[in-house]
């Protein structure tokens, strides 16, 4: 049981390339979530997903776009990237929409030059 | 909409004093407070959350958090912190009621020193 995995760990971009950030977890869960952390600024919901073939834009959506085709991945997709978009990533997940426990993936480090 | 604030960025502290870190949080709706910890070069781990019932939550790691909804507080305390308490603490709130969307404040970044 590997939990919620994110690939890849680091990543550097140049401004205008695309990229995708993946993320799997092996726990069933429905619910998925992408955050993004900045310094001073904690967390921020990117976009989540309630199930396979739903998902829904977070505070922060612009630039990112998300699919979700299984209930195993939910990849995050960067179509023209920008320094703003410099950040740490993290993937989350729980067994359902309402209130669980979120269990977060290690992270994916990106700078954008 | 929902807005949390941790009150301080960093607390220093020595190995086995007490220690509090205070979380504020605003809401129109009644909300689900959590905290997360964050331990160096790793993802966010659930702490403590109170959903319900007694104010009072407990970790089993010794931290617990008082939910005060008059003063629309949830700060976190331990009598006695350990080396390995060092880490950032993140305190978050979500709706009762709606999808499992969590707010975070900035973080408080716990260092204990020996």
């Amino acid at each position: 049981n590997a939990g919620v995995t994110q690939t890849p760990k680091f990543q550097v971009l140049k401004t205008g390339q695309s990229m995708t950030l993946q993320c799997a977890q092996d726990m069933n869960h429905e619910y998925m979530s992408w955050y993004r952390q900045d310094p001073g600024m904690g967390l921020r919901l990117i976009h989540y997903s309630v199930g396979a073939g739903i998902t829904d834009q977070g505070e922060v959506p612009n630039g990112y776009n998300v699919s979700r085709s299984t209930t195993e991945d939910f990849p995050l997709r960067l179509l023209s990237a920008a320094p703003s978009q410099t950040s740490v990533y993290f993937c989350a997940s729980s067994y359902s929409a309402s209130v669980e426990t979120q269990y977060f993936g290690p992270g994916t480090r990106l700078l954008v030059l | 909409a929902q807005s949390v604030t941790q009150l301080d960025s960093q607390v220093p502290v020595f190995e086995e004093a007490p220690v509090e870190l205070r979380c504020n949080y605003s809401s129109s709706v009644s909300v689900y407070l959590f905290w997360y910890v964050q331990y160096p070069n790793q993802g966010l781990q659930l702490l403590l959350k109170y959903l319900s019932g007694s104010t009072l939550v407990e970790s089993i790691n010794g931290f617990e958090a008082e939910f005060n909804k008059s003063q629309t507080s949830f700060h976190l305390r331990k009598p006695s912190v350990h080396i390995s308490d060092t880490a950032e603490y993140f305190c978050a709130v979500t709706p009762k009621g709606g999808y499992n969307k969590l707010i975070f404040g900035a973080g408080t970044r716990l260092a204990v020193h020996p």
